[in-house]
């Protein structure tokens, strides 16, 4: 069975760092384009970043410089590495393969 | 990297046909042929429904089709049941290999 599992989500303060899992099933992520994509409490679905099977990599400008993708193909697992965290990247973060599968999301909320 | 232009809201009555619009430019929906529509209901994550414009996938009724013209994708539902009540997004691959969603509407069926 295909499935994304993400994990790592919490309560953070601003500014501080945070690394979410992305843990792939039934299919090997360093063949496909993994993607994060978030979303705010009420709010649309934002495109955060993507890693595509060639290594490539992009960004959202709002994360960019701050957030990091990377991929473990030995774990089949991928990661988004937050830094300087701030209260409007407070969202569930969904791992994916634009258009599917997507995982279940896991949320992160930044604040003192 | 500006969302997508959808409208916030779209209702119709059981068995109706409803259409959302979804309007980019040249550089996203306009550009590829990556378009796609996703399907939420609270608390849950987002279901695909059509991708590559108008591909559906196994399993997705075929009430629901997609289209593209110019910089403008498309999803009808056609034959509206009370089970589509729900969120829908659009997406495309975009230039400088990044993706965009479109802003949501909320589609209520009467």
């Amino acid at each position: 069975e295909v499935q994304l599992v993400e994990s790592g989500g919490g309560l953070i303060q601003p500014g501080g760092s945070l690394r979410l899992s992305c843990a792939a099933s039934g299919f090997t992520v360093s063949n496909n384009y993994m993607s994060w994509v978030r979303q705010a409490p009420g709010k649309g679905l934002e495109w955060v970043s993507v890693i595509y099977s060639d290594g490539r990599i992009s960004y959202a400008d709002s994360v960019k410089g701050r957030f990091t993708i990377s991929r473990d193909n030995s774990k089949n697992m991928v990661y988004l590495q937050m830094n300087s965290l701030r209260a409007e990247d407070t969202a569930v973060y969904y791992c994916a393969v634009i258009p599917d599968p997507w995982g279940q999301g896991t949320l992160v909320t930044v604040s003192s | 990297q500006s969302a997508l232009t959808q409208p916030a809201s779209v209702s119709g009555s059981p068995g109706q046909s409803i259409t959302i619009s979804c309007t980019g430019t040249s550089s996203d929906i306009g550009g590829y042929n990556y378009v796609s529509w996703y399907q939420q209901h609270p608390g849950k994550a987002p279901k695909v429904m059509i991708y590559d414009v108008s591909k559906r996938p196994s399993g997705v009724s075929n009430r629901f089709s997609g289209s593209k013209s110019g910089n403008t994708a498309s999803l009808t539902i056609s034959g509206l049941q009370a089970e589509d009540e729900a969120d829908y997004y659009c997406s495309s691959y975009a230039s400088s290999s990044t993706y965009v969603f479109g802003s949501g509407t909320k589609v209520t069926v009467l």
